[in-house]
């Protein structure tokens, strides 16, 4: 049970390239999110999706694009990196109801 | 939604007891207190959660006062392993969809 993989661990973009990054659980939790957490603060919620099918904006949206595959597989998309972008992205998981989130390992992305 | 309040930062020694308060004197009565615990830079973790009663797991204990305005997460016995940011936050109408993380408290745990 590897609970919440994220890749990849580290990425450097340039400015105006893109990538997406890979989320996934194995805990068959029906819902699943994407923070940001940007040096000395606490995390920002980009998206999320509660249940299969279904995606909603968070806090900090702009910029990104979100995909719920399947339940297992959540990713997160920056169609045209920006250096405001630089971050360390979290994505997590939490089964439906009053549940707590667990957490994956983070992607720290350095867009130059 | 709720907002919290809490110190910035709080030392303890090892072995001994960690109180971490919580101020959330908006709290509505639907409103859960959750506490997550970040260590150095990895992923938050999860440590438990509470509506009005004490709550008690194998890694804390979470009291709520009788007028959920304020809660205090005790770690019975620091370790080194411990020191980590702590989050204590108020989800709103009860589900644990959006939390709201502050800048959470810095707990220093001192040999």
């Amino acid at each position: 049970n590897a609970g919440v993989t994220q890749t990849p661990k580290f990425q450097v973009l340039k400015t105006g390239q893109s990538m997406t990054l890979q989320c996934a659980q194995d805990m068959n939790h029906n819902s699943m999110y994407w923070y940001r957490q940007d040096p000395g603060m606490g995390l920002r919620l980009i998206y999320y999706s509660a249940s299969e099918g279904t995606t909603d904006k968070g806090e900090v949206p702009n910029g990104y694009n979100v995909s719920r595959l399947n339940k297992r597989e959540f990713s997160l998309r920056l169609e045209s990196a920006a250096p405001s972008q630089t971050s360390v992205y979290f994505c997590a998981s939490s089964p439906i109801g009053i549940r707590p989130q667990y957490f994956g390992p983070g992607t720290r992305l350095t867009v130059l | 939604d709720a907002k919290t309040t809490q110190p910035t930062s709080m030392d303890c020694a090892e072995g001994r007891a960690a109180n971490l308060p919580c101020n959330h004197s908006t709290i509505s009565g639907n409103e859960y207190v959750y506490w997550y615990r970040q260590i150095h830079s990895q992923g938050p973790q999860y440590i438990i959660h509470g509506l009005k009663n004490n709550e008690t797991n194998e890694m804390a204990s979470l009291i709520i006062t009788e007028d959920r305005k304020s809660s205090t997460l005790i770690l019975p016995h620091a370790t080194l392993r411990d020191t980590a940011v702590y989050y204590c936050i108020v989800t709103p109408q009860g589900g644990s969809e959006k939390l709201v993380f502050g800048k959470g408290m810095k707990l220093t745990v001192n040999p």
